[in-house]
Formats: structure tokens, C-alpha cells, sequence
């Protein structure tokens, strides 16, 4: 079974351009979270969705957003890129089915903003 | 609101040595899942181990055994018999019930295991 995949892996971008994230879940999984791990803050919760609607988001600003596709995909897109966007872009699936509440999580993609 | 505290930033022992990691955390929730997680250098999250808020039985999965405490709040992970693959960063996150959703984890900053051959 394959996992969580998350395209693409690295990206350098130059501040206040914008930015498209993608991630594919484990097939049959319905939710999708993202979260942002920045040198120095650790990992933190983003933006979670489930069956394509928004559930709910971390403390970030609202040019942070995304949407979930109904094949469960998805994308989170940041605007106007600030240089402490630089980190690593973590996305989670998991299912409402048993285990419940268990995030798998992709290889990430590293974003770099200079 | 709900905190994970890794108090431990780094720990080096040498191979075969055991090893324990410590998280402590704080819900006002009485339902609630903690998670184990490691990363490798590569960067991916990996899964170890999920504990609901009413089951205390401690678990052994090969060289890894949990310790989950509610009177302490705490959920600790011990390697038995270190080896280097185990070199990682390790994290303890907390994940409240939202009334049948899935809510974002918290995480703890995570500890960095160095074992030395």
C-alpha cells in the first residue's frame, strides 16, 4: 500500500511570491492535515480537512490556505511568502475508520524563501 | 489548552546501553491520544505507537516498550538495547477528542537521540 506522498520535494522561492503544496493520502483515508516545521519552532498544526471541507486551522495568518480535492487530495498554498516560511511542509493522512486518529505522514517538502 | 513537554532536547548513549525518553503533557480533556513519533534525518514522521486516554497498559513492541501514566501525565518510551538505526529525533504528540473529528496534533519540540557505536 502505498503511502502519503507529497510533491515536490524541495522549493526555493524569493519573498512575497507564492507557493503550491501538494499531497496525496493513503487510499481510503478522508483526512488530510498540514503541518510546518521552521528551525526553532518545532512542528506545528496548520490546516486540517476532511471529506473537502476545511475543519480546522493552526495559529497561522489566513495567506496560509488550502483545499482538499474529492479524490481527498490536497493543497496548501501560501502567498506572499515571508522569509520565515522557510521549513519543512509535513502532511498527514489518516481515516475515521479504526485506528482512528493515527496521522501518517509524507516525506514532506522542504521550502526554502530567500 | 493542550501542552507536550519533551524536557530532554538531546541524549547520547553509547550502543546496547537502554535509553528512556520522557514526555509529560497537559488536556483538560478526559478523552484523549498520544502518539510516538520518530524522525530520521530524511525528514519523514514516523509512526510508532498510538495510546488512548483509557487504556493504561503499558506495551512492549521489540526493543521498544511504552510506560503511560495518567496520575503523572506522562507517556515515556524506552529502547532496550540501543542500536545506531535507533539515532533519530523523536517526538511525543497529544491529540484531544473533538467530538468525532480528528484534530491537529500538539507536539512536543522532540529529542534528539545520538547513539554512539
Amino acid at each position: 500500500e502505498a503511502g502519503v506522498t507529497q510533491s515536490p520535494t524541495h522549493l526555493i522561492k524569493t519573498r512575497g511570491q507564492q507557493v503550491t503544496l501538494r499531497c496525496s493520502p493513503i487510499s481510503g483515508h478522508t483526512s488530510v492535515y498540514w503541518y510546518q516545521q521552521a528551525l526553532g519552532l518545532g512542528l506545528q498544526f496548520l490546516l486540517w480537512y476532511d471529506e473537502g471541507e476545511e475543519r480546522n486551522r493552526g495559529n497561522f495568518p489566513p495567506r496560509f490556505s488550502g483545499r482538499q480535492f474529492p479524490n481527498y487530495s490536497s493543497e496548501l498554498n501560501v502567498n506572499a511568502l515571508e522569509l520565515e516560511d522557510s521549513a519543512l511542509y509535513l502532511c498527514a493522512s489518516s481515516t475515521m475508520q479504526s485506528p482512528r486518529k493515527t496521522q501518517y505522514f509524507g516525506p514532506g517538502t522542504r521550502l526554502l524563501v530567500l | 489548552a493542550q501542552k507536550v513537554t519533551q524536557a530532554q532536547t538531546e541524549i547520547s548513549v553509547v550502543e546496547k546501553e537502554d535509553v528512556t525518553l520522557d514526555c509529560v503533557y497537559e488536556t483538560r480533556d478526559t478523552t484523549y491520544y498520544l502518539f510516538w513519533y520518530k524522525q530520521p534525518p530524511s525528514g519523514e514522521l514516523v509512526f510508532l505507537i498510538r495510546r488512548n486516554s483509557f487504556d493504561e497498559q503499558n506495551e512492549i513492541s521489540g526493543r521498544y516498550s511504552w510506560n503511560f501514566q495518567k496520575s503523572t501525565s506522562s507517556f515515556n518510551f524506552t529502547i532496550t538495547a540501543s542500536q545506531v538505526v535507533d539515532s533519530a529525533v523523536y517526538f511525543c504528540a497529544l491529540s484531544e477528542y473533538s467530538g468525532g473529528g480528528a484534530d491537529g496534533l500538539t507536539f512536543g519540540k522532540g529529542t534528539h537521540l545520538i547513539i554512539q557505536p
